[in-house]
């Protein structure tokens, strides 16, 4: 594919459960970025993982937060025993490698937890 | 921890005329800024950085400002058409991380 994607597009839950988040980025793309957007609100940094080295996971709001990237290309955002405050539209971004090259975005995956 | 935020959450300008949207940072140690578009459903989309180095942008209708200063970054658009009619969000940058602000709703007067 040209861009990134991201599946599910859409996730309802009942509260308590676990729910994985994919994102699969740009071919080639060693730079990837997970981000949560609460309905009106901006986007807020989760987790960044470049090529083999370790994650800055500074951004996970709770141990209930989870992501792995294997093969340094696909990833999975993992929401465990979710919560109400976890609904948001989950996004996914990756970049070539550089700090300044563009980072390009998969549509998201809204998340609704009842 | 840093941030960065906007003046103005709304913006509605006439069709034609010029938008500027403006964003403040906190994170002196950043050294690249970037605008994103968001249109409804979809992910932000790239419009323009710059880099520290820098105080001025320019692209395709759209120029960057970087008040370095006061911390301070804007982004014009020229003769506002109504696809612009979108969320704008300043992000800045540091080690390869990227911060987003909170967004500004530019909205389109016919």
């Amino acid at each position: 594919g040209a861009g990134v994607s991201q599946s599910p597009s859409n996730k309802v839950t009942e509260k308590g459960k676990d729910v994985e988040l994919r994102c699969d980025p740009i071919s080639g793309h060693t730079a990837l970025y997970w981000y949560r957007q609460s309905l009106g609100q901006g986007l807020e940094f989760l987790i960044y993982f470049q090529g083999n080295s370790a994650p800055d996971k500074s951004g996970l709001p709770s141990d209930r937060f989870s992501a792995e990237r294997t093969g340094g290309s696909v990833s999975t955002l993992t929401i465990q025993r979710t919560q109400q405050e976890d609904s948001a539209v989950y996004l996914c971004a990756s970049r070539k490698g550089q700090s300044t090259d563009t980072q390009y975005f998969g549509p998201g995956t809204r998340l609704t937890v009842l | 921890g840093e941030s960065v935020g906007l003046h103005l959450p709304t913006l509605s300008v006439q069709e034609g005329d010029n938008s500027i949207i403006n964003c403040a940072y906190s994170n002196s140690a950043s050294d690249y800024f970037i605008w994103y578009k968001q249109e409804s459903g979809k992910g932000p989309q790239f419009i323009i950085d710059i880099r520290s180095n820098m105080d001025k942008r320019q692209g395709q209708r759209v120029t960057v400002l970087l008040n370095k200063t006061v911390k301070h970054l804007s982004l014009q658009i020229a003769a506002t058409q109504p696809g612009d009619s979108a969320v704008y969000f300043c992000a800045e940058s540091w080690a390869s991380k990227i911060i987003f602000g909170s967004g500004t709703r530019l909205s389109i007067r016919p």
